[in-house]
């Protein structure tokens, strides 16, 4: 895998529902694997970074799982609310001067 | 709590002019970035900036644009010669070492 490619692309899901999604990314010069939740009209707001494989992390009703070996990581949402509504993006970091390489994203509709 | 802010939020320019997007980092980082987001696509690294000077810088950052800190508060980017190409969002960011990244709200950049 040469880019950081997330999936789906769009979903969409009812209140109360759980949902997953997936970002891959390459397992070389992997640094560290962050995750940002995107409103419309506001900025990206980070939620994770995570650096070790196996490394778990959570937020509330958000968690997520990291894969350093098969460049892959998982956000998980338990009961999605409709104020869960955003695009999720995903970026890998694969040097230590910050540069973030994003996926496409994948934007979470939740209907009440 | 302290974020990242962004001005103007939207700056329309006519092609072959210059612009200076602006950004007021998050006052105890060191480690600020811009990124762009041409719509209905990823957003794109295009710089770091670290101790005063670039860290890493990608391919779109070509000799068209440049980065300066010109005080204690501020981190622009210029852009001379606007192409067509250039209409984009622009996103500021600024993090201390090895953590999250904060994004401003972002500059509309409209070439005419």
């Amino acid at each position: 895998i040469l880019n950081v490619e997330q999936s789906p692309q769009s979903l969409h899901v009812q209140e109360g529902d759980s949902t997953n999604f997936t970002c891959s990314f390459p397992s070389s010069n992997f640094y560290a694997l962050h995750w940002y939740r995107w409103e419309t009209a506001k900025s990206p707001e980070a939620l994770f970074v995570m650096t070790l494989n196996g490394d778990e992390k959570k937020k509330g009703r958000i968690s997520a799982t990291l894969n350093t070996k098969e460049g892959y990581s998982y956000l998980y949402i338990k009961g999605s609310q409709p104020e869960d509504s955003a695009t999720y993006l995903c970026a890998s970091l694969s040097s230590n001067t910050g540069k973030l390489i994003f996926g496409q994203g994948t934007t979470l509709q939740v209907k009440p | 709590e302290p974020e990242v802010t962004q001005t103007p939020s939207h700056q329309v320019t006519q092609m072959g002019q210059e612009v200076i997007l602006r950004c007021v980092p998050i006052s105890n980082h060191l480690y600020f970035y811009w990124y762009r987001q041409i719509l209905g696509q990823k957003v794109e690294f295009l710089v770091s900036f670290y101790n005063n000077e670039i860290s890493e810088k990608s391919e779109i950052f070509d000799d068209q644009f440049s980065v300066e800190r010109p005080d204690g508060s501020n981190f622009t980017l210029k852009i001379r010669s606007t192409k067509l190409e250039d209409s984009a969002m622009y996103f500021c960011a600024s993090s201390e070492e090895f953590q999250p990244q904060h994004f401003g709200d972002g500059t509309r950049l409209s070439i005419l």
